[in-house]
C-alpha cells in the first residue's frame, strides 16, 4: 500500500533550535497537508499545498513557521526558533486530485524542552 | 464557519457487541463530506469510513457502517462484532465539498476514546 512517509518520527531538542519536519506524500497525490495535534487544541490545519503552491497556511505562525514543497516529492515544515509550546505531534497528508479523502502519515513527535 | 461536536469523550463495549459514537456538525453548506479517522496507540491516522452529503444511502465498510442524518447534522459510527483491535481515538471530521475554493481541510471533533472489554 502507498503511504505518506514522515521523518522524523520523534524529535527532542533544546528551545531555540531549528526543526525540519519532512513529507513525502503518496506518488501522485497533489495536495499536501500540514496539520498539529495537541491536547488542548486537537487537531488544527497549519498549511496546505496544491501542485507544490501555497492555498492556505492561515493556521500557521509566520514568525517562526515556515512550509515549502522543493519538489512534488517533498515537503517541508521549519519552525525556527523552537518554542516549549510547538511540542505537539505534526502530521501531513496527501491526496489525488477530484474528491479523494485524506491519508495522513504516522505523524512526528516534537518535544521542546 | 463549520463544526464538530463529539460529545462522547469515553466509551467502552464488550468484544463482539455493538457500539455506536455520535458526532454532530454544524455548517451552512449543502454539500460537503464527511468522515470518521481512527487513531490507535501507534498514532497512525486511518480513514475508517466516508460520507458524501449528497447521498441519502449510508456508507459501510465491512463491520463499520454509518447513520448520517443530513437535516439534523448527526452522522454517528456503528461498529459492529467489536474487537480487540477496534480500540482507538476515534475522530469525525468535515469537509466542504467546495474544494476548489482553497477550503479543502478537515475539521476534526475533539474526539472519542474507544475500549474493547475482553
Amino acid at each position: 500500500d502507498a503511504r505518506v512517509t514522515q521523518t522524523p518520527r520523534h524529535k527532542v531538542t533544546e528551545m531555540g533550535q531549528e526543526v525540519t519536519m519532512r513529507c513525502q506524500p503518496i506518488l501522485g497525490h497533489n495536495t499536501v497537508f500540514w496539520y498539529r495535534q495537541t491536547m488542548m487544541q486537537g487537531l488544527e490545519l497549519l498549511a496546505y499545498f496544491r501542485n507544490r503552491a501555497p492555498l492556505d497556511d492561515s493556521g500557521m505562525p509566520k514568525d517562526r513557521f515556515s512550509a515549502e514543497m522543493p519538489d512534488a516529492t517533498l515537503a517541508t515544515l521549519k519552525i525556527q526558533p523552537s518554542e516549549p509550546r510547538d511540542s505537539a505531534v505534526y502530521f501531513c497528508a496527501s491526496r489525488d486530485k477530484g474528491n479523494q479523502p485524506q491519508h495522513f502519515g504516522d505523524g512526528t513527535r516534537l518535544s521542546i524542552l | 464557519a463549520q463544526t464538530v461536536t463529539q460529545s462522547q469523550p469515553e466509551m467502552s463495549v464488550q468484544e463482539a457487541e455493538t457500539v455506536t459514537l455520535s458526532c454532530t456538525y454544524d455548517t451552512s453548506e449543502s454539500d460537503y463530506y464527511l468522515f470518521w479517522y481512527k487513531q490507535p496507540p501507534s498514532r497512525q491516522m486511518i480513514l475508517v469510513i466516508r460520507q458524501e452529503a449528497y447521498k441519502q444511502q449510508n456508507a459501510t465498510e465491512n463491520r463499520f457502517s454509518v447513520n448520517f442524518q443530513k437535516a439534523a447534522k448527526s452522522f454517528s459510527l456503528k461498529i459492529s462484532d467489536s474487537q480487540l483491535g477496534d480500540a482507538a481515538m476515534y475522530f469525525c471530521a468535515y469537509r466542504s465539498a467546495f474544494a476548489n475554493f482553497g477550503n479543502e481541510k478537515l475539521t476534526f471533533g475533539t474526539g472519542t476514546r474507544l475500549t474493547i472489554i475482553p
